[in-house]
């Protein structure tokens, strides 16, 4: 049973310029949440995806944005990059009904910005 | 805004000795969840366990169980019988109802000493 995956797991970026990054969800589940965890603090969520619609947003601007696949994969992108903006960003996958509402975090991809 | 606060910022226990790591929520929300993720230096978010406010019974899994105190608004982690794997950052974790929106504390650095 595949847990979550993302990619790529570090990255390195210059003032102003674009990422994306990549989530795939554990198998069976259809909900994607995108969090950033800055150098020595918890996890802050950016967005929630499902239904390839995003559903919630939590206080990050319109620079974070984000898409879901029909085969529930998701992409978080961010435009101008800031300093800022280094962090290690987490995705976690839950189902949408039933359960705990237990989220699943993947390794996260760590991005340093320039 | 509901918030999450673990006043440990670092806990030291000895191998195979019992610990206990705070959390503290402040909510008016009469349905919410609590959650634990143990957090490696690697990165990644591990989820350890989870107490719904309308549990009856503190929560157990395995060497973990949470110490739910409804009226304090307390969720203490308690992991027994220590183990030297069990070192690293420690997250208490809020959802309001159905939301599946984490709210993190600041967490809790374990080490566990041979």
């Amino acid at each position: 049973d595949a847990g979550v995956t993302q990619s790529p797991t570090h990255l390195i970026k210059t003032r102003g310029q674009q990422v994306t990054l990549r989530c795939s969800p554990k198998s069976g589940h259809d909900t994607v949440s995108w969090y950033q965890q800055a150098l020595g603090q918890g996890p802050q969520f950016i967005f929630q995806y499902y239904e390839e619609e995003e559903r919630q947003r939590g206080n990050f601007p319109d620079r974070f944005s984000g898409h879901q696949f029909p085969n529930y994969s998701s992409e978080l992108n961010v435009n101008a990059l800031l300093l800022g903006d280094s962090a290690l960003y987490l995705c976690a996958s839950s189902p949408l009904r039933g359960g705990t509402d237990t989220q699943y975090f993947g390794p996260g991809t760590r991005l340093t910005v320039l | 805004a509901q918030k999450i606060t673990q006043t440990q910022p670092g806990m030291f226990v000895q191998e195979k000795e019992a610990v206990t790591l705070d959390c503290t929520y402040d909510t008016s929300d009469p349905s919410y969840g609590l959650f634990w993720y143990k957090q490696p230096s690697s990165g990644e978010m591990i989820f350890l366990i989870y107490q719904g406010s309308y549990d009856q019974q503190n929560a157990t899994e395995g060497r973990y169980s949470l110490n739910f105190q409804k009226a304090r608004k307390s969720a203490n982690l308690v992991i027994s019988a220590s183990q030297l794997g069990d070192s690293a950052m420690y997250f208490c974790a809020y959802t309001r109802g159905s939301a599946r929106q984490l709210t993190f504390g600041s967490g809790t650095q374990l080490t566990v000493l041979p």
